[in-house]
């Protein structure tokens, strides 16, 4: 079984419509973070959550908000969908070792096309 | 603002060859550079990761150098196989436990 897994896979959705994306883990770690990636760009960071208190901006954290409602779950929302939203989403967990090295675990990804 | 940029974009070698992935970076001032794998439709797997006072890591075929003060990582795949074909991607972590990813580079190995 996934450690990590995101729900749905794949979105197909309408301007102005409300989206969420759902991620969960059960690797027991406390960071869980949401990319987005676009052709060529790359992924980039939009919001992180170091524990269930603990919600963060990322770098494009606009038109976006999130949930962590327990340690193993954490939910992306897109409140009013616009097309420019339409990237390839993944969710990350991640832990460090007692030597202090972060390793990050990704999900299959949620293919989403806003029309 | 971090900067990590991947050349090619693109590479397709014959199968048997060697790999050579280039990533860079403007900021040095990085904790660990990570290199992954991405499968079409897949998520992505952690290859190797490399911390900052490090200059390289291996792992089988794999090996990643770093060169901080130059903001340079190089990922060497030894005598490709069509299994390799997927996108890698380079990724820095600085500050804030920032993760900055490249572009990739989609490789091709034919057989």
């Amino acid at each position: 079984d996934a450690d990590v897994t995101q729900t749905p896979r794949n979105r197909i959705t309408k301007t102005g419509k409300r989206i969420m994306l759902e991620c969960s883990q059960t690797k027991g770690h406390d960071r869980m973070y949401w990319y987005r990636q676009d052709p060529g760009l790359g992924l980039r960071l939009i919001y992180y959550s170091f524990d269930v208190k603990d919600i963060n901006k990322g770098e494009i954290s606009d038109g976006y908000s999130v949930s962590r409602q327990a340690q193993a779950k954490f939910s992306l929302s897109l409140e009013s969908a616009i097309p420019n939203q339409t990237a390839l989403y993944f969710c990350a967990t991640s832990d460090y070792d007692r030597q202090g090295k972060e390793t990050q675990y990704f999900g299959p990804g949620t293919r989403l096309l806003v029309l | 603002k971090q900067e990590v940029t991947q050349i090619p974009a693109a590479l397709s070698v014959p199968e048997g060859e060697n790999l050579v992935l280039n990533c860079s970076f403007t900021d040095s001032a990085i904790y660990n550079l990570q290199w992954f794998r991405q499968d079409p439709g897949k998520g992505l797997t952690s290859l190797l990761l490399i911390q900052s006072s490090q200059r390289e890591q291996t792992s089988g075929r794999l090996n990643a150098s770093l060169d901080k003060s130059s903001g340079r990582s190089t990922l060497y795949i030894a005598a490709s196989q069509p299994g390799d074909s997927a996108t890698y991607l380079c990724a820095v972590r600085a500050a804030g436990n920032k993760l900055t990813f490249g572009g990739g580079t989609r490789v091709l190995v034919k057989p």
